[in-house]
Parts: structure tokens; sequence; C-alpha cells
């Protein structure tokens, strides 16, 4: 059974400041995707990376997929307050998906 | 274009009671999901549709929850009796086919006291 584990588990910065999450795998990925979870909402896709040493851009959000596809980091610049929220990744794994625990990101004004 | 509902969005019930969750997916989504995130936790696939066809129901506790796409549009899912440790939001997601991007509705959160 795959695991992921993200950290860290909660970050909590001021308006402005750059931050980086991450996301580890016990196996390869087959195909990582990461999203965003408002409260009292469902979470929203952000980006799928599939190639080993991917890098997307996203305006301020930076996702970088490993070469061994075991891992990946979202970085953020500038952070406003609606970046608050839980980030996901998760895996499309054998057609169905399994999630990560969350990162949860809280940006001060 | 309309996203997925949910209904209710909040209920409270006593352990031992039965409660049914509703979910409208997206006009022309083929792939129906429903996930537990528990408090904490990321969401947690319970069981998956492929128009009214079971495509994974591995995870789901079959003693005493169940799931049903009847016409292969909208679905309901139940549990009977519920425990205290099915306390979660029960989140609802379509997508247009069991590869592609998912569309999550907004949940409803059960407690169970």
């Amino acid at each position: 059974t795959q695991l992921l584990e993200q950290s860290p588990q909660f970050l909590s910065i001021q308006e402005g400041e750059n931050l980086t999450v991450y996301c580890n795998s016990s196996s390869v990925f087959s195909s990582l995707q990461w999203y965003r979870q408002e409260p009292g909402e469902g979470p929203v896709l952000l980006v799928t990376v599939v190639t080993g040493g991917e890098v997307k851009k996203l305006k301020r959000l930076t996702f970088q997929f490993g070469d061994a596809r075991k891992d990946s980091s979202l970085h953020i610049t500038a952070a406003q307050p609606g970046d608050t929220g839980l980030y996901l990744c998760a895996d499309n794994y054998g057609q169905n998906f399994v999630f990560g625990p969350g990162t949860r990101l809280s940006v001060l004004p | 274009e309309a996203g997925v509902a949910q209904s209710p969005r909040y209920k409270i019930i006593e352990k031992r009671q039965s409660v049914a969750f509703w979910c409208n997916p997206i006009s022309g989504h083929a792939t129906l999901y429903w996930y537990q995130q528990i408090l904490g936790q990321g969401p947690k696939l319970l069981i998956q549709f492929q128009n009214n066809g079971v495509v994974d129901d591995s995870q789901l506790p079959k003693d005493r929850f169940s799931a049903e796409r009847l016409k292969g549009v909208d679905s309901t899912l139940k549990i009977q009796p519920a425990k205290l440790e099915d306390s979660a939001v029960y989140l609802c997601a379509s997508s247009l086919d069991r590869v592609i991007e998912q569309y999550f509705g907004p949940g409803t959160r059960l407690t169970v006291t």
C-alpha cells in the first residue's frame, strides 16, 4: 500500500514571505497531483506532474517533481492571505487516488 | 457549468443511528467517487463508480456503509449504524473518466455523538 507523507504538517507565515512544502511517497508516483482545499470546501486541483525532474509554474506557485518520481515540492513566492488552505498531494494510483495528510498553511496579513 | 452538489452540508446524529448523504455530479461525468476525510487527514477513497457500476469499493466498511448510483447519475452513501469514528467530512467527486481530473463537491460534515 502506497503511503504519502507531507511536511511540514502546519505552517504559519506573514504575507510576502516565501515557503516550500514537501511530499514524499513510499513508492514511485504514477502521476502526482497537488490540490488546495479551503475551509468548508472540497479540494481543487492545482497541477498534475508526470515526468521525473519536471518543473511547472502556476503564477507564484512552482511545483517540482523529483528525478526518481518519489518526491515533490511546492514553492510559493510572496505568499498572500488567499493562499491559506490545506495543500494536499495525491497519486493517481491504479486509476484510484491516494492522498497525503496535507500541509495546513496560514498566511497572516 | 454547475459543480458537484452535495447535501446535507452538515449532519449531527447519535451513535447507532442511520444517515444518508446525496451527491449530484457534474452533468456528463461518468466516474463518481466518495471519500472520507477525517480531521487532520487527507481524503480516503471509499468507493468509485463508473456509470452505475462499482469499480473499487475495497476500502468501504461494508458491514455498515453502502452506496448506490442508480441510473448512473446521482448517488447516495449510507451509514447504518453509525459509530463515533465515522465523524468526518464525506466528499463526493466526479470526473469525465477515471484518469481525468476529478472535481470535488463541498462535502457533508458528519458528527456522531
